[in-house]
């Protein structure tokens, strides 16, 4: 089956720049979207279709996509943004949907 | 404002059945595809099932293949997945989450969750 890889972890001070890595096979053909879970809440979208910002999340979340490996970045990290983050996609047939396997942010 | 409200979660046993449901508002729901995606204590998130605006298209996990079934009703705004022959791997918290309307994701709007505990 399909699958989507992302570090387990990834570490950065307050107001450095932290990028989480997802990997896919099918990532070429595939957008990808990503969401941020916090303890004891739903996940929320903060980035889709690659690149794109919903309304309301902050403009230091970017995403970006080269060959089969789509990134999150998050400049000028905060406390609050402390979360695990799961980059998401279908596989080639654009059918059945795939989850990472998430990376916890730790902001030191 | 879009909500979603899900319910019917609880303990069960092995082999069990349980249907969990999902109230949906602020959007019309007949438009958009709509999704389960499931999330084991201590564990990452995993798709379930997903189903489209007019039922043209169900898709299930294979982990829940012949076992779970979705289904919506559109005058009543809501989403159901109905839950048989379940296992103690099945125990997880289940979120209703909404798609797009051409587009199964991204999922731009989620429920707060309802827990499923299948246990003796």
């Amino acid at each position: 089956s399909y699958e989507l890889t992302q570090p387990p972890s990834v570490s950065v001070s307050p107001g450095q720049t932290a990028r989480i890595t997802c990997s896919g096979d099918a990532l070429p053909k595939q957008y990808a979207n990503w969401y941020h879970q916090k303890p004891g809440q739903a996940p929320a979208l903060v980035i889709y279709r690659d690149s794109e910002r919903p309304s309301g999340i902050p403009e230091r979340f970017s995403g970006s996509s080269s060959g089969t490996t789509v990134t999150l970045t998050i400049s000028g990290v905060q406390a609050e943004d402390e979360a695990e983050y799961y980059c998401q996609s279908a596989d080639s047939s654009g059918i059945y949907v795939v989850f990472g396997g998430g990376t916890k942010l730790t902001v030191l | 404002e879009v909500q979603l409200v899900e319910s019917g979660g609880g303990l069960v046993k092995p082999g069990g059945s349980l249907r969990l449901s999902c109230a949906a508002s602020g959007f019309t729901f007949s438009t958009y595809n709509m999704n389960w995606v499931r999330q084991a204590p201590g564990k990452g998130l995993e798709w379930v099932s997903s189903i489209s605006g007019s039922t043209d298209y169900i898709y299930h996990a294979d982990s829940v293949k012949g076992r779970f079934t979705i289904s919506r009703d559109n005058a009543k705004s809501s989403l159901y997945l109905q839950m048989n022959s379940l296992r103690a791997e099945d125990t997880a918290v289940y979120y209703c989450a909404r798609g797009e309307m051409a587009t199964i994701g991204p999922f731009h709007y989620w429920g707060q969750g309802t827990l499923v505990t299948v246990s003796s």
